[in-house]
């Protein structure tokens, strides 16, 4: 079956312990991304990926970091957590940047205490 | 850069009828893709449809279609016959080639039976 899969689902964490949300896809996807939702400001891009060691910025990077050192996965890195960065997170994939046609997870919620 | 306007937060609608979610976007190309994207209550985002800027004709999916307005700069979603499973967050999203896609805040929709 298809699908981007994200883990974990939930977790509750405390300020400035390093956490790592991954995320694989099984479609072969060259583009992949981490958005995140928050209520009232929809989804909000925080990094994208065009391709394997190819990852750039989105519209909210501070305090997150990605890798893609393989096509199928896209960890993102929070390496010292706040409570702003509490929020819905999900990862995408597209076989292409200029599809527009997303799959995503099923999403993980984050809470920094 | 392009923005997108989802002007109702929330709407409901009764099981059976139609609804229509507005959105409006601003741009100044002529060449671009629209999208909507349903996310229900399990939070796994899909895309429910999508407009090339370049066709006239409205695509539709089943009971869901779409009025694309260019001039206007409209993408509204009509849901036919609406059904519970339809309850959902709606979001509109905007894509123009060699971009990222753009999302709307979105619009909560709830069917009642």
């Amino acid at each position: 079956e298809a699908q981007v899969t994200q883990n974990p689902r939930y977790l509750i964490t405390v300020t400035g312990k390093k956490l790592t949300v991954t995320c694989s896809q099984n479609m072969n996807h060259e583009y992949m991304s981490w958005y995140r939702q928050d209520p009232g400001l929809g989804l909000r891009q925080i990094y994208y990926s065009m391709n394997v060691e190819v990852t750039d910025k989105g519209d909210v990077p501070e305090g997150y970091k990605v890798s893609r050192k393989e096509k199928r996965n896209f960890p993102l890195i929070l390496e010292s957590p706040s409570p702003n960065q509490t929020s819905l997170y999900f990862c995408a994939s597209s076989p292409r940047q200029d599809t527009g046609e997303l799959f995503f997870g099923e999403g993980s919620r984050l809470t920094v205490l | 850069a392009q923005t997108v306007t989802q002007s109702q937060p929330e709407m409901s609608v009764q099981e059976a009828e139609t609804v229509t979610l507005s959105c409006t976007y601003d741009t100044s190309e002529n060449n671009y893709y629209l999208f909507w994207y349903k996310q229900p209550p399990s939070r796994q985002m899909i895309l429910v449809i999508r407009q090339e800027a370049y066709k006239q004709q409205n695509a539709t999916e089943n009971r869901f279609s779409v009025n694309f307005q260019k001039a206007a700069k409209s993408f509204s979603l009509k849901i036919s016959d609406s059904q519970l499973g339809d309850t959902a967050m709606y979001f509109c999203a905007f894509l123009k080639n060699g971009e990222k896609l753009v999302f709307g805040k979105g619009t909560k929709l709830t069917v009642n039976p």
